[in-house]
């Protein structure tokens, strides 16, 4: 069955520096991942969808990696601030309208 | 804008009893998605409805039935609650057509099984 995994260890690093999120699947590649925020006590909101075809995606300061040859997918926040202090989820579709969820990686980023 | 809205917030039942999680968007999406969050487990998925008038089963579909009322309205029904149904529980809409795609979460529900 196709996996999501994402580190489970919470991710400390300082203000200004750039964050590093992994997420590696398992399977057969998916022909999008997805990265979402999630705030305590909130639902989660998208941040970016990177496709198969694509190695590389930005946002602002995100930026998306998707390698499918390591089966693997970074998510980077360059210049981090206090206020990206939130959990990541990683989401891969798994065919058809199935998304699943890896568990999230928890990022404090200290001033 | 309203979103995804989920009622209700907050719910304690005890075990055996049932009830139902309504969930409306108004974003005209196609397909919506109930989940649910433990801690250390990530969102799983319980059940989807691709469009209007089909419903299917998601990862962790036992203990739960679904109805999509209209293309607004997604409901959640727990038959007779279990202590291990107390959990967060999201309710998702998506705009895409054949593959799914962005998703636009509620705020959620919290619900304690006594």
């Amino acid at each position: 069955s196709q996996k999501i995994e994402q580190n489970s260890e919470a991710l400390n690093i300082q203000e200004g520096k750039t964050a590093t999120l992994t997420c590696n699947y398992t399977n057969y590649s998916p022909a999008y991942l997805q990265w979402y925020r999630q705030d305590p006590g909130r639902g989660p909101v998208f941040l970016l969808l990177i496709r198969e075809n694509e190695k590389e995606k930005r946002k602002e300061r995100l930026k998306v990696t998707f390698d499918t040859t390591l089966k693997q997918s970074l998510f980077h926040i360059t210049a981090s601030q206090p206020a990206d202090s939130a959990t990541y989820l990683c989401a891969r579709n798994t065919g058809g309208f199935k998304t699943i969820f890896g568990a999230g990686t928890r990022l404090f980023v200290k001033a | 804008n309203a979103g995804v809205t989920q009622t209700p917030k907050f719910q304690v039942l005890k075990t055996g009893q049932s009830m139902t999680l309504q969930c409306a968007q108004d974003m005209n999406h196609n397909s919506m998605y109930w989940y649910r969050q433990d801690p250390g487990m990530g969102l799983r998925l319980i059940y989807y409805s691709a469009s209007e008038g089909t419903t299917d089963k998601g990862e962790v579909p036992n203990g739960y039935n679904v109805s999509r009322l209209n293309k607004r309205e997604f409901s959640l029904r727990l038959e007779s609650a279990a202590p291990s149904q107390t959990s967060v529980y999201f309710c998702a809409s998506s705009p895409s057509g054949h593959l799914a795609g962005e998703l636009f979460f509620g705020e959620g529900s919290r619900l304690t099984v006594l």
